[in-house]
């Protein structure tokens, strides 16, 4: 079975600063989807980014990056020029490549935002 | 406009009463699924659906069923709510190509006393 680990419970950055969100995860195949999600106090639920394993090119959303590393099962997400909206928890999320398959999250990292 | 709704959004109730929690959607998606969150723990499937006709177990099933009323409906049920199963449930829906991604409803802030 695959899973998603996200080692820090917690960050912290400030308005305008960079931030890198990690997340590592487990599995035996090579073709496959990872997501970052946003879950913001409103507690709505919120696509940030997607990337597709079979591509080498990391996936980038204006301010919103991921590091990418297939080899050591690595995907994290690097948030420039901070705001205070970006205060949120995140989630890692895996898919399999396979259309009949669902998402596999990872616990959540949260992140604070200071002026 | 609202393309994923919960109802309720929040809700109270006491041990051994039976609760049901509503999904509708207007995306026209296929796929619906009920995930769990608990502090700490993220988000867990309780249950899955890939056609009206396909029901699945998640990882989290045990004291909990759904119905598939429609492809727009997917509602989840405590027959005999407990403490333990106090938690942030969602609904969440998606399309029948491999890429994408889930679309999630508001949640629905269950507490069982």
């Amino acid at each position: 079975a695959q899973t998603v680990t996200q080692s820090q419970p917690e960050m912290s950055v400030q308005e305008a600063e960079t931030v890198t969100l990690s997340c590592t995860y487990d599995t035996s195949e090579s073709d496959y989807y990872l997501f970052w999600y946003k879950q913001p106090p409103s507690r709505q639920m919120i696509l940030v980014i997607r990337q597709e394993a079979y591509k080498q090119q990391n996936a980038t959303e204006n301010r919103f990056s991921v590091n990418f590393q297939k080899a050591a099962k690595s995907f994290s997400l690097k948030i420039s020029d901070s705001q205070l909206g970006d205060a949120a928890m995140y989630f890692c999320a895996y898919r399999r490549w396979s259309g009949y398959s669902t998402l596999t999250f990872g616990k959540g990292t949260m992140l604070l935002v200071s002026p | 406009d609202a393309d994923v709704t919960q109802t309720p959004r929040n809700r109270i109730t006491k041990t051994g009463k039976r609760i049901m929690l509503e999904c509708s959607q207007t995306k026209g998606h296929d796929r619906m699924y009920w995930y769990r969150q608990d502090p700490g723990l993220g988000l867990q499937l309780i249950y899955y659906s890939f056609d009206v006709k396909d029901i699945n177990k998640g990882e989290i099933s045990d004291g909990y069923s759904v119905s598939r009323q429609a492809q727009a409906k997917f509602s989840l049920s405590l027959e005999s709510a407990i403490p333990n199963q106090t938690a942030l449930y969602f609904c969440a829906t998606s399309p029948g190509h491999s890429y994408n991604e889930q679309f999630f409803g508001p949640g629905t802030r269950l507490t069982v006393l």
